[in-house]
């Protein structure tokens, strides 16, 4: 099945840096999600992105299909974006989400 | 924002017990998943649902089962708990759109099996 692996595992910055977040895949995929698991444990849909670039407020996500890849940026960071970001692809053969195994954001004030 | 639902949000049980994890949503949706999460690990697929009468099994092997009476309820059961399944249970329920679907998450159930 499709791999997916996430950089860096870790990551510890300072409120206001900004960050980038990587997302490889090993297989052409339908689709690729970004989520956001916040400390309590809620998930949330951040960008549904295949391909090309989105935006939303101080986020926003690059995914180029072609070289299986994507990539989370996030600026100004504020201690409420703390929490695990995870990338999830679609398997084109059943259409499953498979999912990475997360970078963990902590953001200190 | 999503409309879903998990009760309980926190179970301690022992082991050999039976319970059900429950999750609703009330979007209407027909794609249902339960997804199994260590703590700080990847979520892995271990039930899913197209509609109604409807139960796959998914990529991860679980002793659980589930069901889809209605459209909005899919319950996960655990005939006798064992410590193996402590865990965190996620629910998550889907529509097909323009472009393809998003899946929304409920809260989660947090198991804990002494």
């Amino acid at each position: 099945g499709i791999q997916v692996e996430q950089s860096p595992p870790d990551l510890i910055l300072q409120e206001g840096a900004n960050s980038t977040l990587r997302c490889n895949f090993s297989d052409s995929v339908n689709n690729l999600q970004w989520f956001h698991q916040n400390p309590w444990g809620q998930l949330i849909n951040l960008f549904y992105i295949p391909s090309g670039t989105k935006q939303n407020g101080r986020l926003s996500a690059t995914t180029v299909a072609t070289e299986r890849y994507s990539l989370l940026y996030i600026s100004s960071s504020q201690t409420t974006d703390s929490g695990v970001y995870f990338c999830a692809v679609e398997q084109r053969s059943n259409y499953q989400l498979i999912w990475g195994a997360g970078t963990k954001l902590i953001i200190k004030p | 924002e999503a409309d879903i639902y998990q009760t309980p949000r926190y179970l301690v049980i022992g082991t050999g017990k039976k319970i059900t994890l429950e999750c609703s949503q009330t979007m209407g949706h027909d794609k249902m998943y339960w997804y199994q999460q260590d703590p700080g690990m990847e979520l892995h697929l271990i039930h899913y649902s197209y509609g109604v009468n409807s139960t796959e099994k998914g990529d991860l092997s679980s002793e659980s089962t589930v069901s889809r009476i209605r459209t909005e309820h899919f319950p996960l059961t655990l005939e006798s708990a064992r410590p193996s399944h402590t865990s965190q249970y996620l629910c998550a329920s889907s529509e097909p759109t323009q472009p393809r679907e998003t899946q929304y998450f409920g809260p989660g159930t947090r198991l804990l099996v002494l």
